[in-house]
């Protein structure tokens, strides 16, 4: 069951807009529009922020936005804040044999 | 509020077993996927295995495949996860989650489960 690929780390000053990416294979990105995101502060548990590729939860901001191109999938952090200085874990259903694959996850700073 | 509650955590050695529990409240827990996640220090998150409902489906990743068991007990309103045969490389932070549309929707604080002699 391989991950989904993410880039380490991501950037950006209070107020910019910053894009995460998602890549996973035709099997599972390309294959389910089950993508969801996770944020994740230190030493918490994660969050659920995006469900079924741009779906958001009761209470979650509209600053957070998601989308799907083929195989890669994106969450989009508009006007940053401080306190969206996190771990970000994509996550995407990969059908009945491996059920849920994770993203590496990508440590997002606010500069 | 939804609320869940893991325990069993702690340290074993290898070849060790232990068993997990996770605590439901707030949310109706006979209707829902349930899911263990686990997170090994300074690493990412790894889905580790779900179980239907019903409990009638049970899937595993491949590397805990034999050696753990999902269940549940909706009378109880609990999730476990039984662990047989560990390894170092299964130390991590457990956390059970709930699903909500096809993504873990609820999540427990974590029980940090330590494979060492």
């Amino acid at each position: 069951q391989s991950a989904l690929t993410q880039p380490p780390s991501a950037s950006g000053s209070p107020g910019q807009s910053v894009t995460i990416s998602c890549t996973g294979t035709s099997s599972d990105v390309g294959a389910y529009n089950y993508v969801s995101w996770y944020q994740q502060h230190p030493g918490k548990a994660p969050k659920l922020i995006i469900y079924e590729v741009n779906e958001r939860p009761s209470g979650v901001p509209d600053r957070f936005s998601g989308s799907k191109s083929g195989n890669t999938a994106s969450l989009t952090v508009s006007g940053l804040q401080a306190e969206d200085e996190a771990d970000y874990y994509c996550s995407s259903y990969a059908g009945y044999n491996i059920q849920w694959v994770f993203g590496g996850g990508t440590k997002l700073t606010v500069l | 509020e939804v609320q869940l509650v893991e325990s069993g955590g702690g340290l074993v050695q290898p070849g060790g077993s232990l068993r997990l529990s996770c605590a439901v409240s707030g949310v109706t827990f006979s209707t829902g996927w349930m899911t263990w996640v686990r997170q090994a220090p300074g690493k990412g998150l790894e889905w580790v295995a779900n179980i239907k409902p019903d409990g009638s489906e049970k899937h595993y990743v491949d590397s805990v495949k034999g050696r753990f068991t999902i269940s549940r007990d909706n009378a109880k309103n609990s999730l476990y996860l039984q662990m047989n045969s560990l390894r170092a490389e299964d130390t991590a932070v457990y956390y059970c989650a709930r699903d909500l549309s096809w993504s873990l929707g609820y999540w427990g604080q974590g029980t940090l489960v330590t494979v060492s002699s």
